[in-house]
C-alpha cells in the first residue's frame, strides 16, 4: 500500500519540553488524524484535520494540515509524563476508490524524562 | 456507554489450529476494520467492511478470514495457513461514507506456538 513517512522514529525529552513530529508523502491525502496509543492497547483518536491549511488544537496537542495536503504535524507543548506512548499519522488519500480505509505511519515512540 | 470491545484480550494457540477473534461495537458505525501491530511497527491492514454482507481484502489478508453477517460484529478468524499469526490484533470501526474518524476496541494479544 501506499506510503506515509512518519519522523521521527523516536524522541526522548524532559518533562517541560516541546515536541513536534510530522507526516509526509508523496501523495495528495483528503484528511489527516493523528492517533495516541498506549502500551498494550488501542489507538486513541486525538485530532482530525479535513482541510488543507487547517490548523487545530486539543488541549496542549496542535495539528496542521499542509497546504501541499502531503504532510501534517503534530506539535505537544510543555510535555508531562503521561505523554508518554506512540503517536501514529493517519491518512486517507485523496482520489481513494477503497472507500473508507486509511494508510498509517509508523509511529513515534515518545518518552519523557521526568 | 458505546464503545468497541475485542475479547479476549490474551489468546493462546497451539501452532496449526485455527482461532477467531471477535469485535463487537454499539457506535452504529457502518464500517469496521481488522489491523495486525508487530512490535515496535505500525499498523497493518487486515480485512475492512463497509457494509453488513460485504468486506474486501486489506495489504495482508493471506491466512486470515472474515465475515459481517451483522452491523455490530466483525469477526476475524486466524486460519493455520497464516505462517506467522502471533501479534497483537486491532478492530475498528468508522460511520465510513465520507467519515474517515476510525476508533479503536482495545485489542486483543495472540500468542501461537
Amino acid at each position: 500500500g501506499q506510503q506515509l513517512n512518519q519522523s521521527p522514529q523516536s524522541m526522548f525529552i524532559q518533562e517541560g519540553e516541546d515536541v513536534s513530529m510530522n507526516c509526509t508523502s508523496s501523495s495528495i491525502f483528503n484528511t489527516w488524524l493523528w492517533y495516541k496509543q498506549d502500551p498494550g492497547e488501542g489507538p486513541v483518536l486525538l485530532i482530525a484535520l479535513y482541510k488543507a491549511g487547517e490548523l487545530t488544537s486539543n488541549g496542549r496537542l496542535t495539528a496542521q494540515f499542509g497546504i501541499t495536503r502531503k504532510d501534517s504535524f503534530l506539535n505537544i507543548s510543555a510535555s508531562i509524563p503521561s505523554d508518554v506512548g506512540i503517536y501514529f499519522c493517519a491518512g486517507q488519500l485523496g482520489g481513494e476508490t477503497s472507500g473508507s480505509r486509511l494508510t498509517f505511519g509508523e509511529g513515534t515512540q515518545l518518552t519523557v524524562n521526568p | 456507554d458505546g464503545g468497541i470491545t475485542q475479547s479476549p484480550k490474551y489468546l493462546f494457540r497451539k501452532e496449526g489450529q485455527n482461532v477467531t477473534l471477535s469485535c463487537e461495537q454499539n457506535l452504529n458505525h457502518d464500517a469496521m476494520y481488522w489491523y495486525r501491530q508487530d512490535p515496535g511497527q505500525g499498523l497493518r491492514l487486515i480485512y475492512y467492511s463497509q457494509i453488513v454482507n460485504d468486506f474486501q481484502k486489506g495489504d495482508i489478508a493471506e491466512g486470515y478470514s472474515v465475515s459481517r453477517e451483522k452491523k455490530e460484529s466483525f469477526p476475524l478468524t486466524v486460519t493455520s495457513a497464516q505462517k506467522n499469526p502471533t501479534a497483537f490484533y486491532l478492530c475498528a470501526s468508522s460511520f465510513g461514507g465520507g467519515s474517515y474518524e476510525q476508533y479503536f476496541g482495545p485489542g486483543t494479544r495472540l500468542t501461537v506456538t
